[in-house]
């Protein structure tokens, strides 16, 4: 079936850890991978992707690494911070039809000063 | 560009009645993305249109939802009868690829929908 399957569903670190959150798709096809957070009240917004052609991305205390053959994907934000505390939803493509992008049920991170 | 403009942002209703949800995509996107969200069940893709066409609506709850994009620049999600278990934040985003999406989705703010 079309899931993304994310976990975990919530997450406390101290300020200054590291987080990771981990994802599995279950279509061989899928070839992008984004990550949204999205803050409390607010519309998800996309804070990095990557595409299957390449297996680590980065973006300054972000990064996501991806394995095609596990079918699985993670987000890694360094030195957290309290303003890094939001719901992070990956997601996948599923080439049925067209293509559409499935989300992930989130992670809720709490970064706590 | 205002980036997606979704209206109404709060609606609060009464069962049985008819609620219609209204989104504009930004100009020059050609794929736009209804999407439900809800504690349960997290952010649900219900339908979603490639040039105005409806590619696919496989996640549509429902006989009582219905989807139409007239035109480039405005679609409706509409519920008839509502009902409780409709409530919920319903987001609409557009996105500037062509047939499937591989590009950055940009979200409205949502219609946060309240069916007493």
């Amino acid at each position: 079936g079309e899931n993304v399957e994310q976990h975990p569903s919530t997450l406390s670190v101290q300020e200054g850890d590291s987080a990771v959150i981990k994802c599995t798709y279950s279509d061989s096809a899928s070839n992008y991978f984004p990550w949204y957070k999205q803050e409390l009240g607010k519309r998800p917004q996309l804070i990095i992707d990557i595409r299957s052609n390449v297996g680590e991305k980065k973006d300054q205390r972000i990064a996501v690494t991806l394995n095609k053959t596990a079918k699985h994907f993670s987000l890694h934000i360094t030195e957290t911070q309290p303003e890094d505390s939001a719901v992070y939803f990956c997601a996948a493509i599923y080439y049925n039809q067209g293509g559409k992008l499935i989300f992930g049920q989130g992670t809720e991170l709490s970064v706590k000063p | 560009d205002a980036g997606v403009i979704q209206s109404p942002r709060h609606e609060v209703t009464e069962m049985g009645q008819e609620v219609t949800l209204r989104c504009k995509p930004i100009s020059g996107h050609n794929s736009l993305f209804w999407y439900r969200q809800t504690m349960m069940r997290g952010l649900e893709l219900l339908i979603y249109f490639n040039n105005n066409v409806p590619i696919d609506d496989s996640g549509m709850p429902e006989d009582r939802f219905s989807a139409k994009m007239p035109n480039a620049s405005f679609s409706t999600l509409k519920i008839q009868p509502s009902e409780p278990r409709d409530s919920a934040v319903y987001f609409c985003a557009s996105s500037l690829d062509g047939s499937g999406n591989t590009g950055e989705l940009f979200f409205g703010e949502g219609s946060r929908l309240t069916v007493l």
